[in-house]
């Protein structure tokens, strides 16, 4: 199946700090790709959605100068945690795909952020 | 407004028995459905999905049951096996784009 990868895995910063984790398809073209959060032991929280060389489209609650997406290529978005805070500590995950009616979304493995 | 339910937060099933996992949706524009799978510390990985022109898919041991009247859907696992103990999540989309809707997920045990 189509693999998405994301970068770093796990990455610890201090707060007030800047953070940028990568989100790849790395055999297909994403058109879409999704950004997620997920709290401990509840659903994926979707942060926005960003198609390629467009603006993301972020949802309610979800602070647009905080966490910066850029998807500029059809392979690669990333998502910028802004002046982290120890709040921000979670588990960030992408999803990618084509953009054609029903396709599936390919998740990344997610990136583990700790803000200390 | 949750769109898509998983009432049951938790599931616990001898290894070889049967797991049923049930979503609930209240949009019924939503004509796509899928299961996820995820284990801890990694990205939900797509397990089965299934089309609202159908009542019924089979993958290997699983199995997602549709019923549109209730706006229900089931995903079956049989024989379960502890390897299949993670957090199952439903999603839901409509025609009119690529966005899912997520379930709050169902975390399975299977007890050896």
């Amino acid at each position: 199946g189509a693999v998405v990868s994301q970068h770093p895995s796990r990455v610890i910063c201090k707060s007030g700090t800047s953070v940028k984790i990568e989100c790849r398809s790395l055999d297909f073209q994403a058109t879409t790709m999704f950004w997620y959060r997920q709290f401990p032991k509840q659903s994926l929280m979707l942060m926005a959605t960003s198609n390629e060389g467009s603006k993301a489209t972020y949802e309610q609650g979800v602070e647009k100068d905080k966490f910066l997406i850029n998807h500029a290529s059809l392979t690669l978005s990333t998502l910028t945690v802004t002046s982290a805070h120890p709040e921000d500590s979670s588990f960030y995950i992408c999803s990618a795909s084509t953009g054609s009616p029903y396709s599936e979304q390919y998740f990344g493995p997610g990136t583990r952020l700790t803000v200390t | 407004d949750q769109q898509v339910k998983q009432n049951s937060p938790s599931l616990s099933v001898q290894e070889g028995r049967i797991s049923i996992l049930n979503c609930d949706y209240t949009n019924s524009m939503f004509d796509y459905f899928l299961w996820y799978k995820k284990y801890p510390a990694e990205g939900p990985t797509f397990l089965i999905s299934i089309s609202s022109i159908k009542d019924k898919n089979e993958d290997g041991r699983f199995t997602v049951f549709l019923n549109k009247s209730a706006k229900h859907l089931s995903l079956h696992i049989v024989p379960s096996q502890p390897g299949d103990s993670a957090v199952y999540f439903c999603a839901a989309s409509t025609n009119t784009g690529n966005q899912f809707y997520f379930g709050t997920g169902t975390s399975l045990t299977v007890i050896p």
